[in-house]
């Protein structure tokens, strides 16, 4: 029931892109995206609710393949601050977390 | 408040010794969830109120473990008879809507067991 994230880690140089991805075995109704720094709390970037959705804003967007139970994070020209861990989490009823994606973007 | 607040922010307690955690979310907000999450761990569903009333406590590990929301507002996790394996950083959420909205997470209160 846990979505699935890959990849567990990746190494960016500043500027450089990334594409993290989430999947579930099961249908899923909407996917939440958030970043956790190191000690503190999971900060949203974004939801999306329908399949097909997309969002974004700054350089960071998201997808939502509702058929394929996916959905994708993109993240363009990675800043600093971007380094932390992602996690998606997939709703079905309560968020339910993927285990996280560690990035870290060097300069 | 402006975010969501929990106390304490740290907390050591003997093992057998019983634990209250408490969260204070954005005023107005009707969902509210707690969390558990272990190091290097994406955080793990316990329970949720809408309002007052607890719709979802399938995630609480054992029946050590209790919460409330009597007033629909602030929360507390109670963890009795605490164990090494309770040692966490659990972490309250709350958001305006049962669904279709993102969740503002407090900072959380790391519990050791000693």
């Amino acid at each position: 029931q846990q979505p699935v994230q890959s990849p567990q880690a990746v190494i960016l140089r500043e500027g450089e892109d990334a594409v993290i991805n989430c999947s579930s075995s099961k249908a899923l109704y909407s996917v939440h995206w958030y970043r956790q720094k190191h000690g503190e709390a999971p900060v949203f970037l974004m939801i999306l609710l329908k399949g097909g959705e997309q969002k974004g804003h700054d350089k960071i967007s998201a997808s939502f393949n509702e058929k394929k139970q996916q959905s994708s994070l993109y993240l363009t020209a990675s800043q600093l601050s971007y380094s932390g861990t992602y996690f998606c989490g997939t709703t079905g009823g309560k968020l339910i977390f993927g285990q996280g994606t560690e990035l870290s973007v060097k300069p | 408040g402006a975010g969501v607040s929990q106390s304490p922010r740290y907390k050591v307690a003997k093992r057998g010794q019983d634990v209250a955690l408490r969260c204070d979310p954005i005023s107005g907000h009707v969902s509210l969830f707690w969390y558990q999450q272990a190091l290097g761990q994406g955080p793990e569903f316990l329970t949720y109120f809408q309002n007052e009333a607890q719709l979802d406590k399938s995630g609480l590990p054992s029946d050590r473990f209790f919460a409330e929301r009597p007033e629909g507002s602030v929360s507390t996790l109670k963890i009795q008879r605490t164990q090494q394996e309770d040692s966490a950083v659990y972490l309250c959420a709350s958001s305006p809507g049962p669904a279709d909205y993102g969740y503002t997470f407090g900072s959380g209160t790391r519990l050791t067991v000693v």
